[in-house]
């Protein structure tokens, strides 16, 4: 069936880096997505969102890029802080408006 | 933004006990909420959506008589985790959308960490 997942389960940084997180999707439906952070032991928080007919959006810190060609989204946080370290999910949306989450990616910081 | 409340955060109850979760939408009324269970180091996985005011609609595999939802008013959802077992700890987080709201944003609740014993 289709699926979102992530390449990297794990990914560690040095305060001040800048941090990729990449999500491949399979739905080539999908028409919106949304990346989320989940602290240790809390509830998803959104970040960014992106829909199908951009190829990149920014925000504080955040930027999303989406390549429909590859089917491919990846979520860059410039200056990395601790306070970023969390697992980070990727979800798509296509005809139904629940979105669908990815295995996500647990983002360390090392200060 | 949009708030979303879960309460008890963290339960724990015995093998064979029932546990009900509650899930609110503070500031905004939701017509539909959503419950995910989440295990250790992996993703969200939708059990169930809750409809206000009709019968929840079940993701494939997620037993409707093992867990019973309620949305029984546009700010109240509850999850009631029926006889419960071991193999039912997990973290339930709850999620909502309503009118008037960017329906591509959903707001999560804080979840709720079940622990059976």
């Amino acid at each position: 069936g289709e699926s979102v997942g992530l390449h990297l389960p794990t990914l560690s940084v040095q305060e001040g880096d800048n941090s990729i997180i990449n999500c491949a999707y399979s739905n080539s439906a999908s028409d919106y997505f949304i990346w989320y952070k989940q602290e240790s032991g809390k509830g998803p928080q959104f970040i960014i969102d992106i829909r199908s007919n951009m190829d990149k959006r920014q925000g504080q810190r955040v930027t999303v890029l989406l390549n429909k060609t590859v089917k491919h989204l990846s979520l860059q946080i410039a200056a990395t802080q601790p306070g970023d370290s969390a697992v980070y999910f990727c979800a798509e949306k296509g005809g139904s408006y629940i979105p669908t989450f990815g295995r996500g990616t647990s983002l360390i910081v090392h200060p | 933004g949009a708030v979303v409340s879960q309460h008890p955060s963290r339960v724990i109850c015995k093998s064979g006990t029932s546990v009900k979760i509650e899930c609110r939408s503070l500031d905004f009324q939701a017509t539909t909420m959503f419950w995910y269970r989440q295990f250790p180091k992996q993703s969200l996985m939708l059990m169930a959506t809750s409809n206000e005011g009709s019968k929840a609609t079940y993701e494939q595999g997620v037993e409707k008589d093992k867990f019973l939802i309620n949305h029984a008013s546009l700010t109240l959802s509850t999850l009631t985790v029926t006889s419960a077992h071991p193999e039912d700890s997990s973290f339930y987080i709850c999620s909502a959308r309503g009118p008037g709201i960017n329906t591509g944003e959903l707001f999560f609740g804080e979840g709720s960490r079940l622990t059976v014993l």
